[in-house]
């Protein structure tokens, strides 16, 4: 069963800011929403976590709904550099095994 | 520098060879972890290991084998039983109890 739904793909033009979508509504109380983005042919990157609290790293900002079945990724200034496939997950701290399946992701293309 | 270091980038094998791909990390990490990654397609998973001597099978062991000797090391072999191992293969780290993974860059194993 998936636990998360993205759009396969999204534009954004370059110095805009970029807001992915991520519905995960059967998230657990404990289970965490996790962003990671992987430029083609290469490994995921890990970009920022939160549980219910909105969240800002250098890379990006993590909107969290109050409801937490809902969350956005914020690239602010997006540059050509974060054209990548970004997933969203929801896990548990520490957990293992099959629940760190990643889905399709978001195809963000970021456009001069 | 720290990482998950992966080998080979490319390789080559031909039907009913058995070909196994490397995996070494210098992180300390506890637990490591075998993707499995498809043109367009999101990250499955082979096998994981959450300590030295032990794993377990993700989504799609079958046709795979892992050893855990070491805890800096986590080899994958895909057998001639594999029916369609031409993919991106991942692998990555995370301390126990920990939240993010850290992959490496990736091995392309294609199938002749």
């Amino acid at each position: 069963d998936a636990k998360t739904t993205q759009p396969p793909s999204m534009d954004c033009a370059e110095g805009r800011a970029a807001n992915l979508p991520c519905n995960h509504s059967t998230i657990s109380g404990n289970e965490y929403v996790y962003w990671y983005r992987q430029i083609h042919s290469q490994g995921p990157q890990y970009i920022i976590h939160g549980l219910k609290n909105n969240e800002t790293n250098e890379m990006a900002s993590l909107i969290i709904t109050e409801d937490r079945k809902s969350s956005t990724l914020i690239l602010p200034h997006a540059t050509l550099r974060d054209t990548a496939v970004y997933y969203c997950i929801v896990r548990m701290p520490g957990e293992a095994g099959n629940m760190l399946t990643f889905g399709g992701g978001t195809r963000l293309m970021v456009k001069p | 520098d720290g990482g998950i270091t992966q080998s080979p980038k490319y390789l080559f094998r031909k039907e009913g060879q058995n070909v196994t791909l490397s995996c070494e990390q210098n992180l300390n990490h506890d637990a490591m972890y075998w993707y499995r990654q498809d043109p367009g397609q999101g990250l499955r998973l082979i096998y994981y290991s959450q300590i030295v001597n032990d794993f377990q099978k993700g989504d799609i062991a079958e046709g795979y084998s892992v050893s855990r000797e070491k805890k800096e090391s986590f080899p994958l072999t895909v057998t001639s039983a594999q029916k369609n191992p031409t993919a991106f293969y991942l692998c990555a780290g995370s301390s126990s109890g920990a939240n993010v993974l850290t992959f490496g860059a990736g091995s392309r194993l294609t199938v002749l």
